[in-house]
């Protein structure tokens, strides 16, 4: 079985300051798969980030980095300098065991207020 | 290059009725799935389906099939409906075999 933990409900922010998003994952595959979805309030899901388990490194687009730690089974999300815009729902999600169909944690709501 | 598009955008049902959800998938995607989002929890995969039939199957029940057609657009139907129906419903596309998924804005379910 796998799963996804995404401890934080919700995170409120003002723009400009740095802001984290936790994830921690189980599963007993050891190939697998995680991501991280945007949801904006019109719903769709917008895909960030995909990272295999063989590729511990961690990677910045902009001002996203994420940190991959397989000894903690985590895969963090940093916003640095948040904007309003960044206001969203963010989900990670794992896909293990040979399958595409990623499952998904509750998602953290992040706001930004100006 | 149109991205998911799925149809109708809100949709409010009685229980006990029937719905049908359309999606049509990014260009040049063969592979559809749905998903169903209840309020304040992540997307629950309901099903997939390729080469028009259903590959695999979340925890769902029966109530809830699907179609896939030719030109790989799909159709979501729960029959039946119960209240604890009301959700966003989300359609997926991707290429057999590739992880990435693209999603639609989802139809808003309501069931009353």
């Amino acid at each position: 079985a796998q799963k996804v933990t995404q401890a934080q409900t919700e995170i409120s922010v003002v723009e400009k300051e740095d802001v984290t998003l936790d994830c921690v994952y189980e599963t007993r595959d050891t190939t697998y798969y995680l991501f991280w979805y945007k949801q904006p309030p019109s719903g769709e899901l917008v895909f960030l980030i995909r990272r295999n388990s063989f590729d511990e490194q961690n990677e910045i687009s902009g001002r996203y980095s994420w940190n991959f730690q397989k000894s903690t089974s985590s895969f963090n999300f940093t916003i640095t300098a948040s904007q309003v815009v960044d206001s969203a729902v963010y989900f990670c999600a794992l896909a293990s065991g040979g399958s595409y169909i990623p499952t998904f944690g509750r998602g953290t709501s992040l706001i930004v207020h100006p | 290059d149109a991205g998911v598009t799925q149809s109708p955008t809100h949709l409010i049902k009685t229980r006990g009725q029937q719905v049908t959800l359309r999606c049509s998938p990014k260009s040049g995607h063969d592979t559809v799935s749905w998903y169903q989002q209840a309020l304040g929890q992540g997307p629950q995969f309901i099903f997939q389906y390729y080469e028009e039939e259903e590959r695999q199957r979340g925890n769902f029940p029966d109530r809830f099939s699907g179609h896939q057609f030719p030109n790989y657009s799909s159709e979501l139907n729960v029959n039946a409906l119960l209240l604890g129906d009301s959700a966003l419903y989300l359609c997926a596309s991707s290429l057999a075999g590739l992880y990435e998924q693209y999603f639609g804005p989802g139809t808003r379910l309501t069931v009353t």
